[in-house]
């Protein structure tokens, strides 16, 4: 089992509906990351965080220290948000990032 | 700041060449990650770097690849002799501090034929 479960693997949606994309682990963490990474390849990070919920623009992240849990959503989507979406963890023991495998979202105009 | 930046972006090699990755962290960055992607195994955490001295390099694979920091404005990546598997994306990272947010260079596409 990975110790960074992402939900669902793919994703499509229409453009204006409201997107959910989840991470568990399995770890006990210090801080938890989304990443971006866009069909070119580039990684831009999302949010660092490690309680409570943090927004950017369209997008909310919130984390769940207790239920070892952690939500990305993005309202109003938009074709420019079609990417893959990475959470990552920093392991609390060895400080270490370990990544999920990431969500490949498709938002059809 | 223009970011991380990495060279080449797209390097083709034949096996059993030397490859050579190189990164230049954002200024006053203290912090230097090499990762590597694949589609079989995801992201995955090379070696870091923590003001230029190799702090955790468990995630190197095998002998074949060392990674060097002179000074902290730039980074290699070797690979020799190069195999087919090592063909990935790699990608060079850098960030201020511990729990901050690390910065992605645009990464080097790899492919040993």
């Amino acid at each position: 089992k990975n110790e960074v479960e992402q939900s669902p693997q793919n994703l499509t949606a229409q453009e204006g509906e409201f997107i959910t994309i989840n991470c568990s682990y399995s770890v006990g963490i210090s801080a938890l990351h989304w990443l971006q990474q866009h069909p070119g390849g580039g990684i831009v990070s999302l949010f660092m965080l490690s309680s409570g919920k943090k927004k950017h623009g369209r997008l909310i992240a919130t984390i769940n220290i207790q239920e070892k849990h952690s939500s990305l959503h993005i309202t109003a989507s938009h074709p420019r948000d079609s990417a893959v979406y990475i959470c990552a963890v920093r392991d609390g023991a060895t400080n270490k990032l370990i990544f999920g495998t990431g969500t490949l979202l498709a938002v059809q105009p | 700041d223009a970011g991380v930046i990495q060279s080449p972006r797209h390097e083709v090699t034949e096996m059993g060449q030397e490859v050579t990755l190189r990164c230049k962290p954002i200024s006053g960055h203290n912090s230097l990650f090499w990762y590597r992607q694949t589609m079989m195994r995801g992201l995955e955490l090379l070696i870091y770097f923590n003001n230029n001295v190799p702090i955790d390099d468990s995630g190197m694979p095998e002998d074949r690849f060392s990674a060097k920091m002179p000074n902290a404005s730039f980074s290699t990546l070797k690979i020799q002799p190069s195999e087919p598997r090592d063909s990935a994306v790699y990608f060079c990272a850098s960030r201020r501090g511990v729990n901050t947010e690390a910065f992605f260079g645009q990464g080097t596409r790899l492919t040993v034929v």
